[in-house]
């Protein structure tokens, strides 16, 4: 089966407002991910990655989280904005290729 | 820098025929590409990895008579779809590795496959 998934497949938040995607993963092993979005018809737009040995990285308004404990990863995008509605995959590196998780996506509503 | 363009954008074609579809780095040169297939509001799969000069590997369940890739140079990876039918019909992603970043990937806009 997959060994990363996401919680949610679709989220609706207010325009300004945060937002928070979530992904779980399954191999322990893994030790390098990163956010994907993408616009339709398009190809995915890396967003940012975290490796293992960091619980938290930030980037321009958004930030990474990562539990190892629970095999866990959140993207949080601060005041969202219209342009923000895509669709959003976490993606762990395999060792050699990248396994994506279902998306989410996101739409931003004004 | 680390654009991957894919030609055509979008394409439609005879049940049986066959086409293909380039993906190009181009400004870094990419020992790797990947391939991904996508169906309507689903995720990226991982068809083959495209390794420059030797055979290209394939994921389980992926016909390698059916999707044929070459990789004849460090810039550039085909993909052809032999004898195309309507269930080939989907969006094509490729991406490329840069050298020496192992993990990064950097993904061109896809390619629109209708088979008619």
């Amino acid at each position: 089966g997959e060994s990363v998934g996401l919680h949610l497949p679709t989220l609706s938040v207010q325009e300004g407002d945060n937002s928070i995607i979530n992904c779980a993963y399954s191999n322990s092993a893994s030790d390098y991910f990163i956010w994907y979005k993408q616009e339709s018809g398009k190809g995915p737009q890396f967003i940012i990655d975290i490796r293992s040995n960091m619980d938290k990285r930030q980037g321009q308004r958004v930030t990474v989280l990562l539990n190892k404990t629970v095999k866990h990863l959140s993207l949080q995008i601060a005041a969202t904005q219209p342009g923000d509605s895509a669709v959003y995959f976490c993606a762990e590196y395999t060792g050699y290729a990248l396994n994506f998780g279902k998306g989410t996506s996101l739409l931003v509503t004004p | 820098g680390a654009v991957v363009s894919q030609h055509p954008s979008r394409v439609i074609c005879k049940s049986g025929t066959s086409v293909k579809i380039e993906c190009r780095s181009l400004d870094f040169q990419a020992t790797t590409m990947f391939w991904y297939r996508q169906f309507p509001k689903k995720s990226l799969m991982l068809m083959a990895t495209s390794n420059e000069g030797s055979k290209a590997t394939y994921e389980q369940g992926v016909e390698k008579d059916k999707f044929l890739i070459n990789h004849a140079s460090l810039t550039l990876s085909t993909l052809t779809v032999t004898s195309a039918h309507p269930e080939d019909s989907s969006f094509y992603i490729c991406s490329a590795r840069v050298r020496l970043a192992q993990e990064t990937q950097y993904f061109g806009p896809g390619t629109r496959l209708l088979v008619l």
